[in-house]
C-alpha cells in the first residue's frame, strides 16, 4: 500500500464547476500536509498548506481530517488555468528530521 | 522565488556515456531531494540528503549515485546510461516543511 494514496484521474469538470479531490495517507504519525501544484511538464509548486481546523484561499479549501487519516482539496467556481495535476504531500518526522512523501498526483481538466 | 538550479535543462546521450545532472541551491538548505518522473507519472524518491557527507537511497530503486560534498550542491550521476534511464530529473531543497523544485532535467537516452 502507498503511504499517500489519491485519485489520478483526470476529473474533467466544466468552466465554474466545483470539483473537490481526497488524498488518504497511511503513517499516523504525520505531522504537516500541504497541496501542490504541478503544471504540464513543469515542476511542482506549494499551492497551500493543510491545517487541523481547515483553511480557504480564495477559491480554494483545504480540509485534513486526522481520525480517517485524508486530507481534501475543494476548487470552487474552477477556471480553465486550474487546470492541472494537484499532488498531496505529507510530512512526518523521523530521526533525521522531516520526511516529504508526495502522492501520485490527481489530474484536472477544466473544459470551456 | 526559489533559487534552485539544474542543468542541464535538456539532454540526448548516447547509451553507455557516463553523465551528471547539476543541482544547485543558494538558500542554504540541508535537506535535499532527487526525484525521477515519466511524463504524466508520480514523482519517485530516488536519492536524498540530509546535509553534507549525508546520501540515503530512496523508494524507487535506481542505478545513479549523488553525493554532498557542500550544501549548496548535489550533484546526480549515471555512469553508464541506458535507455531506461529516460526520463524527468527533478531536483528539490527543503526548507522545514516546503519543498523547493529545480525545473529539472529531461534526459533522453538513445
Amino acid at each position: 500500500r502507498k503511504e499517500v494514496e489519491q485519485d489520478p484521474g483526470p476529473f474533467n469538470v466544466p468552466e465554474g464547476a466545483t470539483v473537490a479531490f481526497n488524498c488518504t495517507y497511511s503513517n499516523s504519525a504525520s505531522q504537516s500536509f500541504f497541496w501542490y501544484r504541478q503544471d504540464c511538464r513543469k515542476e511542482p509548486k506549494l499551492l497551500m498548506s493543510v491545517y487541523s481546523s481547515g483553511n480557504e484561499d480564495g477559491r480554494f479549501t483545504a480540509q485534513l481530517n486526522r481520525a480517517s487519516q485524508y486530507i481534501s482539496l475543494l476548487i470552487r467556481d474552477s477556471k480553465l488555468s486550474d487546470s492541472a495535476t494537484y499532488l498531496c504531500v505529507v510530512n512526518f518526522r523521523n530521526n533525521a528530521g522531516n520526511m516529504l512523501t508526495f502522492g501520485g498526483g490527481t489530474r484536472l481538466m477544466v473544459k470551456p | 522565488e526559489a533559487d534552485i538550479y539544474q542543468t542541464p535543462r535538456y539532454l540526448v546521450i548516447g547509451t553507455g556515456k557516463k553523465i551528471t545532472l547539476e543541482c544547485s541551491q543558494t538558500m542554504g538548505h540541508d535537506k535535499m531531494y532527487w526525484y525521477q518522473q515519466d511524463p504524466g507519472m508520480e514523482l519517485h524518491l530516488i536519492h536524498y540528503s540530509y546535509g553534507v557527507n549525508s546520501t540515503e537511497k530512496g523508494d524507487l530503486s535506481s542505478e545513479s549515485t549523488v553525493s554532498r560534498i557542500r550544501t549548496e550542491h548535489f550533484p546526480l550521476t549515471l555512469e553508464s546510461a541506458r535507455p531506461s534511464h529516460t526520463s524527468q530529473y527533478l531536483c528539490a531543497s527543503i526548507r522545514n516543511t516546503e519543498a523547493f523544485f529545480g525545473q529539472g532535467t529531461r534526459l533522453t537516452v538513445v
